[in-house]
């Protein structure tokens, strides 16, 4: 079982929509979830960042974290066509190890 | 303030030859990362580094990698000899590791192709 798991997609979604992107991690006891951007040839950024189980709003970003389900997800409101790119989820265990998931690809369509 | 450094940007040479990645972490950062990065297997940890130390080289593919970390503002992954299937991009990223619950930051990457 891989630590990280991302559905790859590619997801679609119209321009304005409602974009879900969902992980779920293996390590019960992961404290840290990170969710990065990465546009065609260019490197992850950070974009999200939640500890505590809930939702955690920044923008049009919303990260919701379920750690009795060990789910995390990340929704993007009003998506916009700059919105497509790919889209990982990272998790630091109980060891302190960072794990990435493969990421999914997600189009925005004007 | 300066992010992640890594040079060079493109690197192309033939199999066999020794290739050298290099990367500055942020300032004040005591976790270093490199990763590989391919379309078929993604974002791979090769090894990383706390206060210059290798904690966990577990997914360095094998004796032809090898990566150093001279001091706090400076690490080398060195490939030799190289192969085709090397080709990829490599990533370096750093982090505050004091604590916990720190992002890495990444460099903007080595598009790495050996013929």
């Amino acid at each position: 079982q891989k630590e990280v798991e991302q559905n790859s997609g590619p997801l679609s979604v119209p321009e304005g929509a409602i974009a879900s992107l969902n992980c779920t991690y293996s390590d019960r006891g992961s404290q840290s979830f990170f969710w990065y951007r990465q546009y065609s040839g260019k490197s992850p950024e950070l974009i999200m960042s939640i500890y505590s189980n809930g939702d955690k709003e920044d923008g049009r970003f919303t990260a919701q974290l379920n750690k009795a389900s060990q789910y995390v997800s990340l929704l993007i409101r009003d998506s916009q066509p700059s919105d497509s790119a790919t889209y990982l989820c990272a998790v630091e265990n109980t060891g302190n190890q960072f794990y990435f998931g493969t990421g999914t690809s997600l189009t925005v369509i004007p | 303030d300066a992010g992640v450094i890594q040079s060079p940007r493109h690197e192309v040479t033939e199999m066999g030859q020794e290739v050298t990645l290099r990367c500055k972490p942020i300032s004040g950062h005591n976790s270093l990362f490199w990763y590989r990065q391919t379309m078929m297997r993604g974002l791979e940890l090769l090894i990383y580094f706390n206060n210059n130390v290798p904690i966990d080289d577990s997914g360095m593919p094998e004796d032809r990698f090898s990566a150093k970390m001279p001091n706090a503002s400076f690490s080398t992954l060195k490939i030799q000899p190289s192969e085709p299937r090397d080709s990829a991009v490599y990533f370096c990223a750093s982090s505050l590791r004091a604590h916990s619950n720190q992002p890495q930051h990444f460099g903007d990457g080595t598009r790495l192709s050996i013929l």
